[in-house]
């Protein structure tokens, strides 16, 4: 079967890091994505993994270990505007997405 | 370059009436997605084109819904006749073959069925 799974919610301080873990269980795997999702708005693009390891793009890192279904998105110095959901979608064999529910971040003062 | 366009952005309408959704993609991207938040769960795959043909449908709640890409450019997604389960975001996505960073949303149109 193919099951998703991220906390639901975080809550972090301004300027503070913070790490979002996901696990994946899918049948066929291309890669992971990681989008941000803010209140009424398209999904935007913020990672890809495809390779074990550790990619970072400014203040946002992503991690993928293929062999345990298990991915992480690093925030860094959070910034009021990051407060949004993050959803976790692994890339299935045919192209399609596949979703967990998203952790919805609260950045507070 | 034009985003993935969707609209309308909103509509409200009874049960039992019909709705088309549409979605035009980026220029040039061959596939194209529907997927579908209900409230409080996950955004949910529900078919895949590859220019006019469709790839995966597997994600069709039932046959209700209808969704067609005449000439492999925009889409249309129907429902008819709405029912108040499928209220809910629809979002659209394109994106050219190998490139998952090309892989781009619409903001999706937000169906409420009353």
């Amino acid at each position: 079967g193919q099951n998703i799974d991220q906390p639901t919610e975080m809550t972090a301080t301004e300027g503070a890091i913070v790490q979002i873990n996901c696990t994946y269980q899918t049948s066929g795997f291309n890669g992971l994505f990681w989008y941000q999702q803010h209140a009424g708005e398209a999904p935007t693009f913020l990672s890809y993994n495809v390779l074990d390891g550790l990619e970072e793009k400014g203040r946002f890192s992503s991690f993928l270990s293929r062999s345990k279904g298990y991915s992480y998105l690093l925030l860094k110095e959070l910034q009021m505007k990051d407060s949004a959901s993050y959803l976790c979608a692994p890339w299935g064999a045919t192209n399609k997405l596949i979703f967990g529910t998203g952790t919805l971040l609260a950045v507070q003062p | 370059e034009a985003g993935v366009t969707q609209f309308p952005s909103h509509s409200v309408i009874e049960k039992g009436q019909t709705v088309t959704l549409r979605c035009d993609p980026i220029s040039g991207h061959d596939n194209l997605y529907w997927y579908r938040r209900v409230m409080g769960k996950e955004i949910k795959f529900l078919l895949h084109f590859v220019k006019e043909s469709k790839q995966d449908e597997s994600g069709m709640p039932n046959n209700r819904f209808l969704a067609e890409r005449t000439g492999g450019t925009y889409s249309t997604l129907k429902v008819q006749p709405a029912e108040l389960e499928d209220s809910g975001v629809y979002f659209c996505a394109s994106s050219q073959d190998s490139d998952p960073y090309g892989y781009t949303f619409g903001s999706g149109t937000r169906l409420t069925v009353v």
